[in-house]
C-alpha cells in the first residue's frame, strides 16, 4: 500500500530553467496539497487541488507557478525560470477530501536547489 | 488573511522533562491537527480535534482544543529522544479545505 509518491527527491536547476515537481496520491485519494516549506521553517500552503480543478490556488505566486492535478497520472507543480529564491522543500499531500476525517498524509518532498 | 502562531519557536528539554507547545489562529477554526516533522523528514499526522474544548490523548501526548476553537496546545510528559522534531499546528476555517500550518516548535531532547 504505497504512501504519497514524490520525485524527483532532489532537483538542481540554473537559474532561468524549469522545473516540474511531480506527486502521485494514495490510492484512492483524490485530492492534492502543495506546501513549500523553506529550511528551518513552516509549511506555505500554496494549492489545493482535485482531479481535473484546482479548488484553491491562493497561495500560489502569481507568475512563474502553476499546478495540475489531470485524469490520469500525477498532480504537477511546475515552476518556470527559476530564480535562486525557489529552492526550498516541496511537500505534496493527499486526503480522502472528506472534510471532516481530512488527515493529509505527506510525501518525503521533492527539494529544488536553485544555482 | 489567516495567522496561525506558535509558541515557543524552539524547546531544549532535558530527558523526562515535561514539554507544551501553544497554537493560536487569528480566526475561528472549524478544525486543528498536528504534525510531527522529524530533522531531514516530512511532516506525520498525530490528530485531528474537531470539537470545542475537546481534549485527547495518545500515550504521553495530550492535545487539547480551546473553547473559542482559536487556540490549542500539545503537551508531552516526561520526554524522551525520541521525541524530537517539530510540532506543527494545522487549522482549517469553516467553508474552506485548505490547512494553514503554524509557525511550528521544534524540540530537542538532552539525554
Amino acid at each position: 500500500n504505497a504512501g504519497v509518491m514524490q520525485n524527483p527527491r532532489h532537483l538542481v536547476r540554473r537559474r532561468g530553467q524549469e522545473a516540474r515537481l511531480r506527486c502521485s496520491p494514495m490510492k484512492g485519494h483524490s485530492h492534492v496539497y502543495w506546501y513549500r516549506q523553506l529550511p528551518e521553517e513552516g509549511l506555505k500552503f500554496m494549492v489545493y487541488l482535485q482531479k481535473e480543478n484546482i479548488i484553491d490556488e491562493s497561495g500560489m505566486p502569481k507568475e512563474r507557478f502553476s499546478a495540475e492535478f489531470p485524469k490520469e497520472g500525477p498532480s504537477i507543480l511546475r515552476i518556470q525560470q527559476v530564480v535562486r529564491g525557489d529552492s526550498a522543500a516541496y511537500f505534496c499531500a493527499s486526503s480522502l477530501g472528506q472534510v471532516d476525517t481530512g488527515e493529509l498524509f505527506f510525501g518525503e518532498g521533492s527539494r529544488l536547489t536553485v544555482l | 488573511g489567516q495567522q496561525v502562531m506558535q509558541i515557543p519557536q524552539y524547546q531544549h528539554v532535558q530527558e523526562g522533562e515535561d514539554f507544551t507547545t501553544y497554537c493560536n489562529s487569528s480566526t475561528t477554526l472549524s478544525n486543528i491537527q498536528w504534525y510531527k516533522q522529524r530533522p531531514g523528514g516530512h511532516p506525520v499526522f498525530l490528530i485531528q480535534l474537531v470539537k470545542s474544548g475537546e481534549v485527547k490523548k495518545q500515550k504521553r501526548l495530550t492535545f487539547q482544543f480551546g473553547e473559542a476553537k482559536k487556540n490549542s496546545s500539545l503537551h508531552i510528559t516526561a520526554t524522551q529522544t525520541t521525541d524530537v522534531g517539530t510540532y506543527f499546528c494545522a487549522g482549517r476555517n469553516s467553508g474552506t479545505y485548505k490547512y494553514i500550518f503554524g509557525t511550528g516548535t521544534r524540540l530537542k531532547v538532552l539525554a
